[in-house]
């Protein structure tokens, strides 16, 4: 079966500064892999994913997400936060041609301070 | 554009007390998802839907629970009776397989947010 683990509960930075999020998967079949945000009292909204190709894939909001095979990684990376960037961000994982079950992280908490 | 559409927003509800949450899913989406989120096990895939059949409740927590899609376009999630344990916010997700398959790409609404005294 696939699992899905965030290595950081919480991650805080200042303004303006990079970001990773740490994203790591087991599966022993292919798999597709996104993160969601998760904005305070909000549903979760799709940031990026990775069905296939490039494994260097871009998102909404200046995000993007590196997909490593060899270490099961998929790490979420932006180059400068703004405050607004204050979420709960999701790593989850499926199997590809799947009909449904997507197997999400515990979520990392990102806080931005000014 | 309609979103996923869930109600109530909030239920605040006795210990014993029956729950009913709604959900719309987007129109033309054919796969609808119920999670369950709390602090201590995060986000908990409970039960889906593909063209209204349950495929897969291995989630739902015991037999208090139950969900029903009765057509395309409506589910509920119904709690019998009702625990403190059980107040957690629900969410409702719905999608549209592509040719490969179900690519991954939830539409949540925003949640139904149950305390249960």
């Amino acid at each position: 079966a696939q699992s899905v683990t965030q290595l950081d509960s919480q991650v805080p930075v200042f303004e303006e500064a990079p970001v990773e999020l740490r994203c790591n998967y087991s599966s022993s079949v292919s798999v597709y892999l996104f993160w969601y945000v998760q904005y305070p009292n909000q549903g979760l909204q799709l940031l990026l994913k990775y069905l296939s190709g490039s494994t260097l894939v871009k998102g909404i909001n200046g995000f993007e997400a590196e997909f490593n095979k060899s270490q099961t990684s998929f790490h979420l990376r932006k180059p400068s936060v703004h405050i607004s960037d204050t979420a709960e961000y999701f790593c989850a994982v499926i199997l590809s041609g799947n009909t449904g079950k997507l197997i999400f992280g515990q979520g990392t908490t990102l806080q931005v301070k000014p | 554009d309609a979103g996923v559409i869930q109600s109530p927003r909030h239920e605040v509800t006795e210990m014993g007390q029956e729950v009913t949450l709604r959900c719309k899913p987007i129109s033309g989406h054919n796969s609808l998802f119920w999670y369950r989120q709390t602090m201590m096990r995060g986000l908990e895939l409970l039960i889906y839907f593909n063209n209204n059949v349950p495929i897969d409740d291995s989630g739902m927590p015991e037999d208090r629970f139950s969900a029903k899609m009765p057509n395309a376009s409506f589910s509920t999630l119904k709690i019998q009776p009702s625990e403190p344990r059980d107040s957690a916010v629900y969410f409702c997700a719905s999608s549209s397989p592509g040719l490969a398959g179900n690519t991954g790409e939830l539409f949540f609404g925003e949640g139904s947010r149950l305390t249960v005294l």
